[in-house]
C-alpha cells in the first residue's frame, strides 16, 4: 500500500493561468474523490467517480472546472482562468467497496494565485 | 441537511493531560463516523472509526464512542504527547443517497506543549 500521492505538491500561478493537478488513488481502489479544503475549514466534496465514471461534481466545481479519470486509475482536476478565490489545498482521496468505507487522502495539493 | 459541529479550538495542554474534543453531527439515519487527524503540511490520514451505535473506535491511545442518544461522536486520550499536535476533524457520509460524500466539522487544532 504506496498511499495516494499527489502531484505537484505546491503551484503558484499568475490569476488567469490554467492549472492541473494529478491524483494517483491506492492501485485496488475503485473509487476516487476530489475536496478543497481553504484555511480554517475542513474539506469539502468537489466529485466523485466510480471507476472511470464521474458520478457526482458539486456546485462548488464552476465550469473553470474539470475532473477526469480515464481507465478508472489516476485521475486530473483541471483550473481554468484561475481566479484568486481559487487558492485552496486540493486534496484527493481513494476508497474500496461500498458506501461509508473510509477514504484515505493524499497530502494534497496547494494552489497560491498571484 | 447533515452538519457535524466541533468546538472550537485551539486547544492548549501540557503533555500527559486528558484530550477530549467534542463532535456532534445531524444525520438522517446512523451513518458511520470517522475522526480524522491532519499533521502540518499533510493531507487527512483516518484515525478511527465507528459503525454503528455503541460502537467504540480507538487507535493510538485516542477512543471515541457513537452516541445515537446524544448524536455525539466525542474524542478522547487518556495522556497527550507533543507528537499529537494536529488538526482533528470529526467527519460522517452524506446522507440521503449519497453517502460517499464525506461532511467534514472545520477542525479542531491541538498544540501540546512538553
Amino acid at each position: 500500500d504506496t498511499g495516494v500521492s499527489q502531484d505537484p505538491r505546491h503551484k503558484i500561478t499568475k490569476r488567469g493561468q490554467n492549472v492541473t493537478f494529478r491524483c494517483d488513488p491506492i492501485s485496488e481502489h475503485n473509487r476516487l474523490y476530489w475536496y478543497r479544503q481553504t484555511l480554517g475549514q475542513g474539506p469539502e466534496f468537489l466529485t466523485y467517480f466510480q471507476n472511470e465514471a464521474q458520478l457526482e461534481k458539486s456546485r462548488l466545481l464552476s465550469d473553470r472546472f474539470s475532473a477526469e479519470r480515464p481507465k478508472g486509475s489516476f485521475s486530473t482536476l483541471e483550473i481554468q482562468r484561475t481566479e484568486q478565490g481559487d487558492s485552496a489545498m486540493y486534496l484527493c482521496a481513494s476508497s474500496f467497496g461500498g458506501d461509508n468505507q473510509p477514504q484515505h487522502f493524499g497530502d494534497g495539493t496547494r494552489l497560491s494565485i498571484l | 441537511g447533515d452538519s457535524v459541529t466541533q468546538m472550537e479550538g485551539p486547544v492548549t495542554l501540557s503533555e500527559e493531560a486528558f484530550l477530549t474534543i467534542n463532535c456532534t453531527y445531524t444525520a438522517t439515519g446512523y451513518p458511520s463516523l470517522f475522526w480524522y487527524v491532519q499533521y502540518p503540511g499533510e493531507g487527512l490520514q483516518l484515525l478511527l472509526k465507528a459503525t454503528k451505535a455503541d460502537d467504540k473506535g480507538s487507535n493510538k491511545g485516542f477512543e471515541a464512542t457513537y452516541r445515537k442518544e446524544t448524536t455525539s461522536f466525542h474524542l478522547e486520550k487518556g495522556s497527550v504527547q507533543v507528537s499529537d499536535s494536529a488538526v482533528y476533524f470529526c467527519a460522517l457520509p452524506h446522507s440521503g443517497g449519497s453517502n460517499y460524500k464525506l461532511t467534514f466539522g472545520k477542525g479542531t487544532l491541538l498544540t501540546v506543549n512538553p
